[in-house]
This record gives C-alpha cells, sequence and structure tokens, in this order.
C-alpha cells in the first residue's frame, strides 16, 4: 500500500523565522510529487516535482525531491503570518492495478505568529 | 477562468439518507477526481473520471460512487449514510494527461450526518 508520511505534524514559528517542512513516502511506480497549501478552504497548489524536475521555487518557497532517498521537502523563508496554513504533500503513482492516483499525507499544520 | 466549483457548500443529512455532490470542473479540464477529507485519515481518494468513465477507484465501499456527464460535469453519490461519512469532499480537476499535470481543488461540500 502506498504511503505518505509528513513531518512534523504541527509547528509554530515566529515571523521572519525559516522553515523546513518534511514529506516521506512509499510507493511503486511512481510519477510525481505535488505540494499544495490549504487554509480553511480547497487546497491550492505550490508545486510539482517529477524525475525531470526535482528542484523547483517559487519566491520565498523552495522545494527538492529526492528520488533515492524517496523523500521531498518544503522550505519557506522569511516566514510571514499569511503563510499560516496547512501544507499537504501528495504523491502520484500507478497502483497496483495500473490506475493513477495521488495519495495524500496527513498534512504539516504551520503557524506563524507575529 | 472559472476555477473548479462544487455544490451544494454545506449539507446535513440523517443516517440511512442518501446524498448527491456536485462538481465543475475548469472549462477544457476532463479529468475530475474527488477526495474524501477528515481530520484523522487526512485528504483519502474516492475516484477519477474522464470522458464519462471511471478510470481508478480508492479503498471505499460501494456506497459511494459517482458519474460524468459529457460536459465533464461530474457527481458523486452516497447511499446509506452513516455518521463516519461525515466529512470534506473536495472535488479536483486535470487536463488529460492527469499524471504530468497538476490537480486543481474545488472549495468542497461540508457533509455532516447526524
Amino acid at each position: 500500500e502506498d504511503k505518505v508520511v509528513q513531518s512534523p505534524l504541527s509547528l509554530v514559528v515566529h515571523e521572519g523565522d525559516t522553515v523546513t517542512l518534511n514529506c516521506s513516502y512509499e510507493v511503486t511506480n511512481f510519477r510525481s510529487l505535488l505540494w499544495y497549501k490549504q487554509e480553511k478552504k480547497a487546497p491550492t497548489f505550490l508545486f510539482m516535482l517529477t524525475s525531470s524536475g526535482i528542484e523547483k521555487k517559487s519566491g520565498r518557497l523552495s522545494s527538492i525531491l529526492d528520488k533515492k532517498e524517496l523523500f521531498s521537502i518544503l522550505n519557506i523563508t522569511a516566514t510571514q503570518t499569511g503563510d499560516s496554513a496547512v501544507y499537504l504533500c501528495a504523491v502520484g503513482a500507478y497502483s497496483g492495478a495500473g490506475s493513477y492516483q495521488l495519495t495524500f499525507g496527513k498534512g504539516t499544520k504551520l503557524s506563524v505568529i507575529p | 477562468k472559472a476555477g473548479v466549483t462544487q455544490t451544494p457548500r454545506y449539507l446535513i443529512k440523517t443516517r440511512g439518507q442518501q446524498v448527491t455532490l456536485s462538481c465543475s470542473p475548469i472549462s477544457g479540464h476532463r479529468s475530475v477526481s474527488w477526495y474524501q477529507q477528515t481530520p484523522g485519515q487526512g485528504l483519502q481518494f474516492l475516484f477519477e473520471y474522464f470522458s464519462e468513465t471511471q478510470r481508478n477507484k480508492g479503498n471505499f465501499p460501494g456506497r459511494f460512487s459517482g458519474r460524468q456527464f459529457s460536459n465533464s460535469r461530474s457527481e458523486m453519490n452516497v447511499s446509506t449514510l452513516e455518521l463516519g461519512d461525515s466529512a470534506l469532499y473536495l472535488c479536483a480537476s486535470s487536463t488529460v494527461d492527469i499524471e504530468y499535470n497538476e490537480q486543481f481543488f474545488g472549495p468542497g461540500t461540508r457533509l455532516t450526518v447526524l
């Protein structure tokens, strides 16, 4: 069974701090790893990492994928209160039945205090 | 371009009843996936539809079903509701190459079963 584990489950930091969120996975037929940000609404897409794109950066957010060690990290520098959210990691893979689906981790709840 | 829309946004039902949720994908997106999100289990994949055909199905009982129409709009149905079905139901749409493209989520339908 495919498994995605995120750590830590929750994190409290002060504005301006740098945080690192972790995502490890055990899946067969890996295709992609995605990061989403979820506030009190729908998850919004942040990054997709694949074999052809193992490092992504957008503003203060960046992410890398280590396919050998089967993990990914999401870095947020100079955190702001608006970064407070649940960050979800999802892995896209083909299941044993040959169908593609996303398996999500349980998320990391980040709280940024002024 | 309008995002993914879901109706209704909130729903209260009693045990034993059935419910139908609706999802309209982003224009041009033909793949629609459904997820159940609960505090304990996180986001879990229900099923995915493409061109009116169910391509993938998660590990949920047969009480959970869905369909997709020719305009790519999708519905999911839950029959004989149980208390444990209380959750946020999220719909996500993607282009045809789902494994290479991100999924965009709708705002969700919050279902409460009493």
